[in-house]
């Protein structure tokens, strides 16, 4: 059975542009969770879909955005990158409604903003 | 707030013997607790998880206490291995808030 998958593993990005990084969860699962991971404040939770619903968003500026589809795919967009944009940004995918059961990260997409 | 906070941000262990990592949480709201490992360029990964009606809960090496009365969660690795050399996190999830806040992570470093 296949993990949470990430694409692009590594990314590196100019100050002012945006990005895209993708998210496809474990078959079955439908809730699909994004963080960022820095080492100055650990991991931060950006938001989580559920069915194409974004249920719960984290303390973000608006430049950072998601979306869910149909298949439960996930995305997320990052405009006008900031050199503090720079992390490893995480998916998590659980199959419970309400999250509360295991709930599975891909590697991650390391984004450097220079 | 309700942020989760671990109580070492290091923790250095012979091989062999048993490692204890703790973590204090702040939301007594929280019913749902999971410890994940993160090792050096990947992803965090599941550890074991434990519901707020429990005290108590094994796996295979490891044992995660929780105690609601002081809002304080433990892992127990058993007879540690150099492969459980990695960054512990745990974290906290209320109910009906579908997203998971994690302690700042504590790096286990095990010494041959």
């Amino acid at each position: 059975k296949a993990g949470v998958t990430q694409t692009p593993r590594y990314l590196i990005k100019t100050r002012g542009q945006q990005v895209t990084l993708s998210c496809s969860p474990i078959s079955g699962h439908r809730s699909v969770s994004w963080y960022q991971q820095t080492p100055g404040q650990g991991l931060q939770f950006l938001f989580e879909y559920f069915s194409e619903t974004q249920r719960n968003k984290g303390n973000f500026p608006g430049r950072f955005s998601g979306r869910q589809f149909s298949n439960s795919r996930s995305e997320m967009n990052v405009s006008t990158l900031e050199l503090g944009d720079s992390a490893l940004y995480l998916c998590a995918s659980s199959w419970g409604t309400l999250l509360n059961t295991e709930a599975f990260f891909g590697q991650g997409t390391r984004l450097t903003v220079v | 707030g309700e942020s989760v906070g671990l109580h070492l941000p290091t923790l250095s262990v012979q091989e062999g013997d048993n490692s204890i990592i703790n973590c204090a949480y702040s939301n007594s709201a929280s019913d749902y607790f999971i410890w994940y490992k993160q090792e050096s360029g990947k992803g965090p990964q599941f550890i074991i998880d434990i519901r707020s009606n429990m005290d108590k809960r094994q796996g295979q090496r490891v044992t995660v206490l929780l105690n609601k009365t002081v809002k304080h969660l433990s892992l127990q690795i058993a007879a540690t291995q150099p492969g459980d050399s990695a960054v512990y996190f745990c974290a906290e999830l209320p109910p009906y808030d579908y997203k998971l806040s994690f302690g700042a992570g504590t790096t286990v470093t095990v010494r041959a």
